[in-house]
């Protein structure tokens, strides 16, 4: 079955502490991308990646780390997690160009104490 | 600075109307305009994808305009279900392939 998986689906830390969240897609896409969801915001894009090894900003980078050494994997690592990075987190990946359907993952609830 | 505005407040309908939601948008030029449904606790699912120059898109029940001289997309779900109960995004994108702007999206609840 053709899917995105986001690992874990439910996080609580504390400030400071180093966590990464895992992304993968079966699809062979060559674009991912991270996104947070907050209440009266939106989706708004944190980093994408149009292949491996390339990785770029997006709207709302700062604290956030991205890699993409494989083409399936995508992780987010914040490496020194805040209240402020409590949210929403999707995933989600395409084929290549814009007019290909994107897909998201389930998403991964992360609080941050 | 760019804005992308949808109805904040929830649409109720009743089943078998057709609801009609608004996507409109401002400082911005996109290429291409895409709509999502989300449900609680769920990723996004895509819709349907209407070209800049394309002035209608239709898929079994859904029908999305886009008047880029009015800069607004209006989405609309014909015969609607109480299945149809969703919050629907819409997000824009400029082409060149790496950016893809949302909207907060509208809920709408399909009552029998």
């Amino acid at each position: 079955e053709a899917q995105v998986t986001q690992n874990p689906r439910y996080l609580i830390t504390v400030t400071g502490k180093k966590l990464t969240v895992t992304c993968s897609q079966n699809m062979n896409h060559e674009y991912m991308s991270w996104y947070r969801q907050d209440p009266g915001l939106g989706l708004r894009q944190i980093y994408y990646s149009m292949n491996v090894e390339v990785t770029d900003k997006g709207d709302v980078p700062e604290g956030y780390k991205v890699s993409r050494k494989e083409k399936r994997n995508f992780p987010l690592i914040l490496e020194s997690p805040s209240p402020n990075q409590t949210s929403l987190y999707f995933c989600a990946s395409r084929l290549a160009v814009s007019t290909d359907t994107q897909y998201f993952g389930p998403g991964t609830r992360l609080t941050v104490l | 600075s760019q804005k992308i505005e949808q109805n904040s407040e929830a649409l109720n309908i009743q089943e078998g109307k057709t609801a009609t939601l608004t996507c409109n948008y401002t400082n911005y030029s996109p290429a291409y305009l895409q709509w999502y449904r989300q449900d609680p606790g769920r990723g996004p699912v895509f819709l349907l994808l209407i070209r800049e120059n394309e002035k209608e898109k239709r898929k079994e029940r859904l029908k999305v305009t886009f008047d880029t001289t009015l800069k607004q997309s209006l989405f609309h779900i014909t015969a609607s279900q109480p299945a149809d109960s969703a919050t629907y995004l819409c997000a824009l994108d400029p082409g060149g392939g790496n950016k893809l702007t949302f909207g907060t999206g509208t809920q709408l609840k399909v009552e029998l």
